[in-house]
């Protein structure tokens, strides 16, 4: 079974471009999650979607970033502009509804000089 | 912190010895899971214990819940050089919301 795709997987930026993420989850799973990982830290979520529609995106700094899930398949997580503090892994998570467990892909490690 | 606390942050232990990591929260749960990240990878889901438990056993791997001081622990038997990574408790407050990520624990097991 395919995991979770992420592409990028590195991605170097200067401040105030923009830059995208996309994640294709596991072929089924309705529930896709973006998470932020700061160096020696946790993951913490910054969206989620049950299929095409956002269940959560409170801790999503709307300012800057932007996330869609078209069709309730693929996604596209953006950041523009971005700034040094945005300098992170980007992991994108799946799962079936309403289960627990998540699965989640290897990340994009985005640094923003 | 908010999303609580693990300890130790950091454990170093030789291969063969047994591992432990705890986590503490602060809200109410319906669940607590625990993954494990291996560096510049994704993370790993290793166990899930739901609130009404209180023991779970997965191969070398033993979580226990005590809802009562909102803390967890899992313990690694045997532990091998491969388990060296990261390990990240994090508590979903609903069936299929978000998890909370703890800051984790860096477990390095010496050969």
């Amino acid at each position: 079974e395919a995991g979770v795709a992420q592409s990028p997987r590195y991605k170097i930026i200067e401040k105030r471009q923009s830059v995208a993420f996309w994640c294709n989850p596991i072929s089924g799973h309705a529930t896709l999650y973006w998470y932020q990982q700061i160096l020696g830290q946790g993951p913490k979520l910054l969206i989620q979607f049950q299929n095409n529609g956002v269940v959560d995106d409170s801790q999503l700094p709307k300012d800057r970033f932007s996330a869609e899930r078209l069709k309730g398949v693929d996604s596209t997580l953006k950041i523009q502009p971005a700034k040094l503090e945005d300098s992170a892994v980007y992991l994108c998570a799946s799962s079936f509804w309403q289960k627990e467990t998540q699965y989640f892909g290897p990340g994009t490690r985005l640094l923003v000089l | 912190s908010q999303q609580g606390e693990e300890d130790p942050q950091a454990l170093s232990i030789q291969e063969g010895e047994n591992a432990t990591m705890n986590c503490s929260y602060k809200t109410s749960i319906n669940n607590l899971q625990w993954y494990r990240q291996n560096s510049g990878r994704g993370l790993v889901h290793l166990i899930l214990i739901r609130s009404n438990e209180r023991e779970k056993h997965s191969g070398r791997l033993r979580v226990t819940l005590d809802t009562s001081k909102k803390s967890s622990s899992l313990l690694i038997t045997a532990s091998r050089a491969a388990d060296t990574a990261s390990y990240f408790c994090a508590r979903g407050e609903t069936s299929g919301s978000r998890l909370t990520f703890g800051e984790g624990t860096q477990l390095t097991v010496n050969p």
